[in-house]
């Protein structure tokens, strides 16, 4: 059973750059969701995708960031003109869309760290 | 809007014994899910163990129990025979039930360490 899969693991990138996350969900999943966790502190909801239908976004999710799940697989994550504050871990999560059990699973994390 | 608290930032426990972490969330929904998950120290998040809010019986797995006070909105973590590979970050989480998902609304956190 494969999980949920992030890359990169790591990006550093200067202030102003833009960078894009991909997160490859657990397969036959249908709904898909992006955290970002700072240093120390529990992970905060930006948003969420059932199959290709971006369904949430979180007041987080600034003009500078922008998600998308084009079929319904994977998602990318792009931010645009980095910020010092964007430093953190972002986390994808998938889950099986079964209401009663509908238990997320989380990726590994891409850490990205702005200079 | 749900709020999750955890009110110890850092726990320690000797090898082989008991330890229990605390949670409280507000929350004016009646049917919702509960979760502990554990992060590892550079490694990625995994659940430990979910609570149905509508299910009166505590939730187990292995060594891993829950208290799930609905009332008082308390919802801790046991972990009897405490081993090494425990020691993590643990985070408490609340899910509302909903048609179409829903986001996991996540405490600060409480760092467990477990001590030879």
């Amino acid at each position: 059973d494969t999980g949920v899969s992030q890359d990169p693991r790591h990006k550093i990138t200067k202030r102003g750059q833009n960078v894009t996350f991909r997160c490859d969900p657990i397969s036959e999943h249908n709904r898909l969701y992006w955290y970002r966790q700072t240093l120390g502190q529990g992970p905060e909801f930006l948003t969420y995708f059932q199959n290709e239908a971006q369904l949430e976004k979180s007041r987080l999710l600034s003009d500078r960031f922008s998600a998308e799940r084009p079929k319904g697989s994977f998602s990318t994550l792009e931010i645009q003109r980095t910020e010092q504050g964007d430093s953190a871990m972002y986390l994808c999560a998938s889950s099986l869309g079964v209401i009663s059990t509908d238990t997320q699973y989380f990726g590994p994390g891409t850490r990205l760290t702005v200079l | 809007a749900q709020t999750v608290t955890q009110s110890q930032p850092e726990m320690s426990v000797q090898e082989a014994e008991t330890v229990t972490l605390s949670c409280t969330y507000d929350t004016s929904e009646n049917n919702y899910y509960l979760f502990w998950y554990k992060q590892p120290p550079s490694r990625q998040m995994i659940l430990v163990i979910r609570q149905e809010a509508y299910k009166q019986q505590n939730a187990t797995e292995n060594r891993f129990s829950v208290n799930f006070q609905k009332a008082a909105k308390s919802f801790s973590l046991k972990i009897s025979d405490s081993q090494l590979g425990d020691t993590a970050m643990y985070f408490c989480a609340f899910m509302k039930q909903g048609t179409s998902g829903s986001r996991l609304t996540f405490g600060e956190g409480t760092q467990l360490t477990v001590n030879p």
